[in-house]
């Protein structure tokens, strides 16, 4: 257990339904990152939060996907009118930045991942 | 050609021997990360290097910053390593740190 939490673990959707998922990051991370894993593949970057503020997005994400941390503490990743390639494994991780720079790096701790199947 | 090339894709091992996972990477990078998957989906980080050698326990993560390359030890191999190991990098500039990922290798240790 890395201490990110995600809800829920697998979730089984009709095409065209909206789904969200949340995820809890370690509490003071100000850092989280959402990826999405399809079969076989690595990880792909979707977006992250620095504290409240959503500061980057993939192009990986479409119109349809929308990511809110509200309070800077959980983050919703919400797929509105699911399509069947929206199947894959969706991450959350989580890190403490303390400072900045080009040569910094953190670790990230990940959550355990909702499985989105689409039928 | 992706960023971040991980060999081979699948690996299977007897109980003991030894193991290595080479990772090619062609960007410019504040760290490599080496990460273990396990059925199920979560993911644990093993290592995060920028440069030279860490060990822990029987995993060993080396990277050699000029020819851009890590290697992902494991001594002494055991059915519970069986798992997949990413490697994902951290991309120099930029503001975001998020890691671009490898595909994995799958590997399989048999008692």
């Amino acid at each position: 257990d890395t201490g990110v939490s995600q809800d829920p673990r697998h979730k089984i959707t009709k095409r065209g339904q909206n789904v969200t998922f949340r995820c809890d990051p370690i509490s003071e991370h100000n850092r989280l990152y959402w990826y999405r894993q399809t079969l076989g593949q690595g990880p792909e970057f979707l977006t992250y939060f620095q504290n409240e503020a959503q500061l980057e997005k993939s192009r990986l994400l479409s119109d349809r996907f929308s990511a809110e941390r509200p309070k800077g503490s959980f983050s919703t990743l919400e797929i509105q009118r699911t399509e069947q390639g929206d199947s894959a494994m969706y991450l959350c991780a989580s890190s403490l930045t303390l400072r900045e720079g080009p040569a910094i790096s953190y670790e990230q701790y990940f959550g355990p991942g909702t499985r989105l199947t689409v039928t | 050609k992706n960023e971040v090339e991980q060999s081979p894709q699948n690996l299977t091992a007897q109980e003991g021997e030894f193991i290595t996972i080479n990772c090619s990477y062609s960007v410019g990078i504040s760290a490599l990360h080496w990460l273990q998957q396990h059925p199920g989906g979560g993911i644990v980080s093993l290592f995060m290097l920028s440069s030279g050698k860490k060990k822990h326990g029987r995993l060993i993560a080396t990277i050699n910053i000029q020819e851009k390359h890590s290697s992902l030890h494991i001594t002494a191999s055991h059915p519970r390593d069986s798992a997949v190991y990413i490697c994902a990098v951290s991309t120099l500039g930029g503001s975001a740190r998020q890691l671009t990922f490898g595909s994995g290798t799958q590997l399989t240790v048999l008692p």
